[in-house]
């Protein structure tokens, strides 16, 4: 299978812990970007990378996620000191630079809850 | 302001009865507008990206068209595997951001 993968695929964690979520995007794209999702909206950005850069944050985005994409391949991100509004479905997706858009590929989702 | 809605928020069809949901935005510089089909529980999954006015796509009982300020999904002859929320969302120029905007989406559910 060649598509985005994201691990782990359920996380359930106690309010005030750290959580550290996996995504592999698809070998030759990339831009990598990272959602959230709630029950019954549409995906929410985060953040984004090309290669190994992140260029943009959102303003909403609190100072306690931070992501990485080392070496521009896979990315990790983590949210310190959870809280219980984290609980969402986070996803990842990529895409490959063409022309004036991209189109993304979204993994499977991780499920977090915070207790 | 939602700059890009979807409507109906839910809509119920009998197998075989076709019907459209609407994507309508307020973006200005539309780059591209793309229509994903969510499953429960699961990640989006790509159907259509359309770039221009008047341009129409089609994959098996979808199309989509494209105009000024609204898409729309076609769904003809629907049947229960069809069933899902389908999320619409818009690029546009702002800073030479790649940044998607997505609607809520419309729940569809297919009955047998």
């Amino acid at each position: 299978d060649t598509g985005v993968s994201q691990d782990p695929r359920h996380k359930i964690t106690k309010r005030g812990q750290n959580v550290t979520f996996r995504c592999d995007p698809i070998s030759e794209h990339n831009r990598l970007y990272w959602y959230r999702q709630t029950l019954g909206q549409g995906p929410e950005f985060l953040t984004y990378f090309q290669n190994e850069a992140q260029l943009e944050k959102s303003r909403l985005l609190s100072d306690r996620f931070s992501a990485e994409r080392p070496k521009g391949s896979f990315s990790t991100l983590e949210i310190q000191r959870t809280e219980q509004g984290d609980s969402a479905m986070y996803l990842c997706a990529s895409a490959r630079t063409s022309g004036a858009t991209d189109t993304q590929y979204f993994g499977p989702g991780t499920r977090l809850t915070v207790l | 302001e939602d700059q890009v809605t979807q409507s109906p928020e839910a809509l119920r069809l009998q197998e075989g009865e076709s019907s459209s949901l609407n994507c309508s935005y307020t973006v200005s510089g539309l780059r591209g507008l793309f229509w994903y089909r969510q499953d429960p529980g699961k990640g989006p999954e790509f159907l259509f990206t359309l770039y221009s006015a008047g341009e129409e796509k089609e994959k098996e009982r979808l199309k989509a068209t494209l105009t000024k300020k609204e898409s729309f999904l076609h769904i003809t002859a629907p049947k229960p595997e069809d069933s899902a929320t389908y999320l619409c969302a818009v690029q546009y120029s702002s800073g030479g951001s790649y940044i998607p905007t997505f609607g809520r989406g419309t729940s569809l559910i297919v009955h047998p």
